[in-house]
């Protein structure tokens, strides 16, 4: 089946440092990825959405300086946290759509990042 | 706006006995899609069953059944014969309408903590 390869799985950085999360699609083209922010014991939020090869969508909020998102290819996405603070620790995770005659299984999801910034 | 709503902060189930999570959902839309995912405590979100808002029967993917009531808005997940693995995070969620040949980004409702006692 779709296997989206999430890395890495974790990650502890210094404060002001950056921090680049990188979502491959292994067996299928991801023309759309979502990036998604999951705090401790609480639901996932849709922090951006980007289509390859065109700038990020982000949800009302989300700082596109601070979150930058690069779709370059169908088969990967990076999540690039800049100058990230320790209120930027969080467990981030891309899922991937292929098209949309994939609708009943089409969202695949990558195994998360679990970021520390200290 | 579309809207997902999990009720049960946390459930708990004897083993081999069977369990039903609530979800309800509130859309404008006619066509839409409905998923449950189950994230164990390792963070991956695992699709369990998809029910499209066509389809004319409720979804079976296993021990696991989807409870379709349309009027009433809700997709409540069955697990039967519930195991210790069970024991998890399970989110429901809706698909928003996508743009051109695009899927839409997925709208979590909180998650219900599933316990599974032996």
């Amino acid at each position: 089946g779709a296997v989206v390869s999430q890395h890495p799985s974790r990650v502890i950085c210094k404060s002001g440092t950056s921090v680049k999360i990188e979502c491959r699609s292994l067996d299928f083209q991801a023309t759309t990825m979502f990036w998604y922010r999951q705090f401790p014991k609480q639901s996932l939020m849709l922090m951006a959405t980007s289509n390859e090869g065109s700038k990020a969508t982000y949800e009302q909020g989300v700082e596109k300086d601070k979150f930058l998102i690069n779709h370059a290819s169908l088969t990967l996405s990076t999540l690039t946290v800049t100058s990230a603070h320790p209120e930027d620790s969080s467990f981030y995770i891309c899922s991937a759509s292929a098209s949309k005659g994939q609708v009943r299984r089409g969202y695949t999801f990558g195994s998360g990042t679990r970021l520390t910034v200290v | 706006a579309q809207k997902i709503t999990q009720t049960q902060p946390g459930m708990f189930v004897q083993e081999k006995e069977a369990v039903t999570l609530d979800c309800t959902y509130d859309t404008s839309d006619p066509s839409y899609g409905l998923f449950w995912y189950k994230q164990p405590s390792s963070g991956e979100m695992i699709f369990l069953i998809y029910q499209g808002s066509y389809d004319q029967q409720n979804a079976t993917e296993g021990r696991y059944s989807l409870n379709f009531q349309k009027a009433r808005k809700s997709a409540n997940l069955v697990i039967s014969a519930s195991q210790l693995g069970d024991s998890a995070m399970y989110f429901c969620a809706m698909r928003e309408t996508g743009y051109g040949g695009s899927q839409g980004n997925l709208i979590f409702g909180k998650g219900t903590k599933l316990s599974v006692k032996p």
